[in-house]
């Protein structure tokens, strides 16, 4: 079963606004990853937060982690056209397997 | 330093046949995960190879199977092939808690 849930499903917005996506898992995890899937490609790895982590900027990314609600957030702020893709969270648990989301997908108005 | 590389890109087979697909990862890296990603499932984890030796792996029938070699070159294999295993193999090879993904093997069964 899929450890990490993304939401909303799907996320639409105007160019230059700030979109959040949102990820619940279950169980506990060392560490939790963001991933962006342009269509039908290979996924690219975004950033990283570890357990002992509250939040963390990557750029224009800003991801928090919440342990004690088992829920992280990424905030892609002033959004482009190429952010359209999909975004998936990945969660490591103790037997160390990386286990996806089935994704948000962001599509950025012009 | 050379990305992750899937071979084929696309495949079309029939029921009943078998196909067998190759990844090489980064240099270096000595872990490959293979998933399978579909629009019902989503990504779901297939297994993990760490230096030639099956690490872990995931809820799929025993027609999955893959190896690694000594060069940490790995190949999936599905037999008896369904319809439903039509999808996109994405093989991503990983470094610590970062994993860094092929472009995938698009896979039709007819």
């Amino acid at each position: 079963s899929q450890q990490g849930e993304e939401d909303p499903q799907a996320l639409s917005i105007q160019e230059g606004e700030n979109a959040t996506m949102n990820c619940s898992y279950k169980t506990s995890i060392n560490n939790l990853q963001w991933y962006r899937q342009n269509s039908g490609r290979g996924l690219v790895h975004l950033i990283l937060i570890r357990s002992n982590e509250r939040e963390k900027h990557s750029g224009r990314l800003r991801v928090t982690l919440d342990t004690s609600k088992k829920s992280s957030s990424l905030l892609i702020t002033a959004s482009r056209a190429a952010d359209t893709a999909s975004y998936f969270c990945a969660t490591d648990a103790s037997d160390d397997k990386i286990i996806f989301g089935k994704g948000t997908r962001l599509h950025i108005l012009p | 330093k050379a990305g992750v590389t899937q071979t084929p890109r696309y495949l079309i087979k029939t029921r009943g046949q078998q196909v067998t697909l190759s990844c090489s990862p980064i240099s270096g890296h000595r872990s490959v995960s293979w998933y399978q990603q579909t629009p019902g499932q989503g990504l779901q984890f297939l297994f993990e190879y760490f230096s030639e030796t099956q690490r872990n792996k995931g809820n799929f029938p025993g027609r999955f199977s893959g190896r690694q070699f000594s060069n940490s070159r790995s190949e999936m294999n599905v037999s008896t092939l369904e319809l439903g295993d039509s999808a996109l193999y994405l093989c991503a090879s990983r470094f610590a808690y970062e994993q860094y993904f092929g472009p995938g093997t698009r896979l039709t069964v007819t």
